[in-house]
């Protein structure tokens, strides 16, 4: 089982819409989470950063943690097509002394006009 | 703020040759340096962990003599591919980040995507 399992999509939604992201977890170790988001050939930029379970917003953009289920979701409100990208989550593991992040596969995300 | 760099943005290679790429921290000093690399539709995979002025920290199966990392400052970073072959075609990001924790961000690079023929 992979640390960090993320459905891939595509995902397609209307201008609009509320877009739900998830992402879950097998290590209870984790403590941290992330979300970034990547345009078509660019480097990944940070939206979201979370530490405890429950709902961190901001503008449209609303990260959940449940660390009961291992469970971390990304909620776009009013999705607009510069929306558009692939979502990654990810959380940073120990690892020989330092820390390094884990990425989910991404979900790419299509929000149309 | 927290802006990186990479140069270049695409480079095009013959096979056999080495390709050198630079990664730059511009408004921040980096005490840490990532180099990933990100297949089609695939996500980041982390090859090497740098720290100022120390060796790299290779991941399992990342061939340390293939893919040289220099961490000659906290702003700069290189990462060169050694005699270069079609399957290291990829596209490699750079990501910084100020201190040594998985707490603190990593701000990442635009990415270079090289094409080895």
């Amino acid at each position: 089982q992979k640390e960090v399992e993320q459905d891939p999509g595509p995902l397609s939604v209307p201008e609009g819409a509320i877009v739900s992201l998830n992402c879950t977890y097998s290590n209870s170790a984790f403590q941290y989470f992330m979300w970034y988001r990547q345009y078509s050939r660019k480097g990944p930029e940070l939206l979201m950063y979370t530490y405890s379970s429950g709902n961190k917003e901001d503008g449209r953009f609303t990260a959940q943690v449940d660390k009961s289920s291992k469970y971390i979701s990304l909620f776009i409100r009013d999705s607009q097509p510069s929306d558009s990208a692939t979502y990654l989550c990810a959380s940073p593991r120990s690892q020989g002394g330092s820390e390094k992040l884990v990425f989910g596969k991404g979900t790419k995300l299509t929000v149309n006009p | 703020g927290a802006v990186v760099s990479q140069h270049p943005s695409w480079v095009i290679c013959k096979s056999g040759t080495s390709v050198k790429i630079e990664c730059r921290s511009l408004d921040f000093q980096a005490t840490t340096m990532f180099w990933y690399r990100q297949f089609p539709k695939q996500s980041l995979m982390l090859m090497a962990t740098s720290n100022e002025g120390s060796k790299a920290t290779y991941e399992q199966g990342v061939e340390k003599d293939k893919f040289l990392i220099n961490h000659a400052s906290l702003t700069l970073s290189t990462l060169t591919v050694t005699s270069a072959h079609p399957e290291d075609s990829s596209f490699y990001i750079c990501s910084a980040q100020v201190g040594t924790s998985g707490s603190d961000t990593q701000y990442f690079g635009p990415g270079t995507r090289l094409t080895v023929l």
